[in-house]
């Protein structure tokens, strides 16, 4: 079974660093791209981001280039999110979904459970 | 691309038809055209790709169509499970788009 299970809800300060994960089985890591997908409180989704674990290629929303950093352990067979700097409206739920080009045309067809980080002083 | 969907809420009773708009703001292809829904608390999860195709496990209840700028989503003999938000979704190679949404309520 595909599975994608993200690490737990974090309560953080302005300014502070952080990184989220996303673990993945029952698949071939390296053979699907993984994208992360912001929802703010009683909001919509929004894409972030995606890598290729391969390659370990990136492509970024300009909405996050630069504020946010996505990377991956092949060894794990897990990708991350990163934060250098959270700010408070950094505050949302944060899901990895694997992007099937295979079988799917390229949509999302298993998620990761979310991860709630919540930003505030 | 910019994608949006209509109506913003929409509120039927058990066993009728909800039909969901996604508009783009420019011609996409219907290759890279997807649904999803989404109830409190849970990720969203996959219903239409391509369109037309439905993702594994979906009742043929749900079925996607479009082509150009307009897609919709329709839902038949609706159930009271169904209540949920509705997303499209976009893929233009590199970057993906979604909708606002579309929150369907069953009285």
């Amino acid at each position: 079974e595909v599975q994608l299970v993200q690490s737990g809800a974090e309560v953080k300060k302005p300014g502070e660093s952080l990184r989220i994960s996303c673990q993945t089985s029952g698949y071939s890591f390296t053979n699907y791209w993984i994208n992360w997908v912001r929802q703010m409180p009683g909001k919509g989704l929004e894409w972030m981001g995606r890598i290729d674990p391969s390659e370990s290629y990136t492509n970024y929303s300009p909405s996050f280039h630069g504020h946010v950093s996505i990377s991956t352990d092949k060894s794990l067979s897990t990708a991350y999110l990163q934060w250098s700097r959270l700010q408070a409206s950094d505050t949302a739920i944060y899901y990895c979904a694997r992007q099937d080009w295979e079988l799917v045309d390229d949509a999302f067809d298993v998620w990761g459970q979310g991860t709630m980080i919540t930003v505030s002083s | 691309i910019v994608l949006t969907q209509s109506p913003g809420t929409l509120s039927l009773s058990p066993g009728e038809r909800a039909t969901l708009s996604c508009r783009a703001g420019q011609m996409i292809s219907r290759s890279f055209l997807a649904w999803y829904q989404q109830k409190p608390g849970q990720p969203p999860r996959l219903l239409i790709y391509g369109t037309f195709s439905r993702a594994t496990g979906i009742p043929d209840r749900f079925s996607g169509g479009g082509s150009s700028t307009d897609f919709t989503l329709t839902i038949s003999r609706l159930e009271p499970e169904d209540s949920a938000l509705y997303y499209c979704q976009y893929f233009d190679s590199s970057s993906y788009t979604f909708g606002q949404g579309t929150k369907l309520e069953i009285k």
